[in-house]
């Protein structure tokens, strides 16, 4: 089946340090990819997208390129802030259905 | 204003009451879904709805039941709350085609004694 693997969290880092996310999916044809975030308090929303093979989506300094050789949506920041600190998901759609399928969800803290 | 909104926002009940959350979208668009997440679990489907005359069971909708209303209301009730229930809901909506984003409420934190 379809599915979203996402690292587990929760991750602490400095502020300006570098930020990865790892995130692979498993997919019957050739989803669209996304990064969901959680501020606290709050549903979540949209990060960033991608749509098809080598798409980089970006947004706010993040960025995450789909790649279809090694089924993954590695979420990226160069120097991540105290303001980054939220919950992340990585999710896929757009199997000729309706259906999102979400990760679990990484918890980033970031200390000033 | 927000474009999908939840009430309440929190709620403590206790074991056997009925609830309702309701959700109200402003975006215009058809599809509807209510989630619950937990800690650890990520967000796990409840029912989803494509339109007004359309309700579907999500991967948990056990102890749950909707109405959609109109296309801009979607409501999520739990007719005998047990404690198990205890989550924080959201609601969610999206565009018709399959690859669009969803956009969330800022949820319903439900307790259940």
């Amino acid at each position: 089946g379809n599915s979203v693997t996402q690292m587990e969290g929760p991750v602490t880092l400095s502020e300006e340090a570098f930020l990865t996310i790892n995130c692979t999916y498993t997919a019957t044809g050739y989803p669209s990819l996304f990064w969901y975030v959680q501020y606290p308090g709050e549903g979540l929303q949209l990060l960033l997208k991608a749509t098809k093979a080598d798409d980089k989506g970006s947004n706010k300094g993040f960025e995450a390129t789909y790649r279809k050789e090694t089924t993954s949506f590695h979420l990226e920041k160069g120097s991540v802030q105290v303001s980054d600190s939220a919950v992340y998901f990585c999710a896929l759609s757009g199997l000729g259905g309706f259906k999102t399928i979400f990760g679990a969800g990484t918890r980033l803290f970031v200390k000033a | 204003d927000a474009d999908v909104t939840q009430t309440p926002r929190n709620r403590i009940t206790k074991t056997g009451k009925r609830i309702m959350l309701e959700c109200s979208q402003t975006k215009g668009h058809d599809r509807m879904y209510w989630y619950r997440q937990d800690p650890g679990l990520g967000l796990r489907l409840i029912y989803y709805s494509f339109d007004v005359k359309d309700i579907n069971k999500g991967e948990i909708s056990d102890g749950y039941s909707v109405s959609r209303q109109a296309q801009a209301k979607f409501s999520l009730s739990l007719e005998s709350a047990i404690p198990n229930q205890t989550a924080l809901y959201f609601c969610a909506t999206s565009d018709n085609t399959g690859d669009q984003p969803q956009h969330f409420g800022d949820g319903t934190r439900l307790s259940i004694l």
